[in-house]
């Protein structure tokens, strides 16, 4: 059981370009959330997505869009790169609240924009 | 908006029991508490959950107090493994949602 999955786990990146992380939940959860994680620092929550069909912003969405593809696979895309996006992204998924939303990560997508 | 504070860190020897006291003023009625451990270079994982009272399970226990504006995870024996950051997290299901956030979390330093 492979649980949360991202792609890739390390990239990098030029100013301006666009790229998309991949991430894939098989554990049948309802929602799914990208988190970013600058050094040293904790988790923001960028966007998330409560269920199939849905997706709302979250503490820190400028810059970023995301799709829910189906119930197994949420993107996030980067549509122009810039330094300050330079973090750790996590893809995070949860059966829903009421089950007590608990999440479980991936193992986290290194980016660096120069 | 259930937002959470915790102290931004702690320090500890090995063997000690190390309880870590979050605070939740806003929680909902329907929210669960939940806590988190994160190693550098990995996302978090989960810990331990409650509701209200008293939670134990193989690694913690978790005590949230009648009104639940509070709670505390209580690692017993604490090891140089232990050495983490903690998250409390409080679900805010206002409205039916699932935004989630993190508060800074709590750096624990295990020492010998």
């Amino acid at each position: 059981n492979a649980g949360v999955t991202q792609t890739p786990k390390f990239q990098v990146l030029k100013t301006g370009q666009s790229m998309t992380l991949q991430c894939a939940q098989d554990m049948n959860h309802n929602s799914m959330y990208w988190y970013r994680q600058d050094p040293g620092m904790g988790l923001r929550l960028i966007y998330y997505s409560a269920s199939e069909g849905t997706t709302d912003k979250g503490e820190v969405p400028n810059g970023y869009n995301v799709s829910r593809l189906n119930k197994r696979e949420f993107s996030l895309r980067l549509e122009s790169a810039a330094p300050s996006q330079t973090s750790v992204y996590f893809c995070a998924s949860s059966m829903g609240a009421s089950s007590g939303n608990t999440i479980y990560f991936g193992e986290g997508s290194w980016l660096t924009v120069v | 908006l259930a937002k959470t504070t915790q102290p931004i860190s702690m320090d500890s020897y090995e063997g000690q029991e190390v309880n870590i006291t979050c605070s939740h003023n806003n929680i909902a009625t329907n929210d669960y508490i939940t806590w988190y451990q994160q190693f550098p270079s990995q996302g978090p994982r989960f810990i331990i959950q409650g509701y209200k009272t008293k939670v134990t399970n193989e690694v913690a226990s978790l005590f949230i107090p009648a009104d639940r504006k509070s709670s505390t995870l209580s690692l017993p024996r604490v090891s140089l493994s232990d050495t983490a950051v903690y998250y409390c997290l409080v679900g805010d299901t206002a409205g039916g949602g699932n935004k989630l956030t993190f508060g800074t979390g709590t750096q624990l330093k295990v020492e010998l």
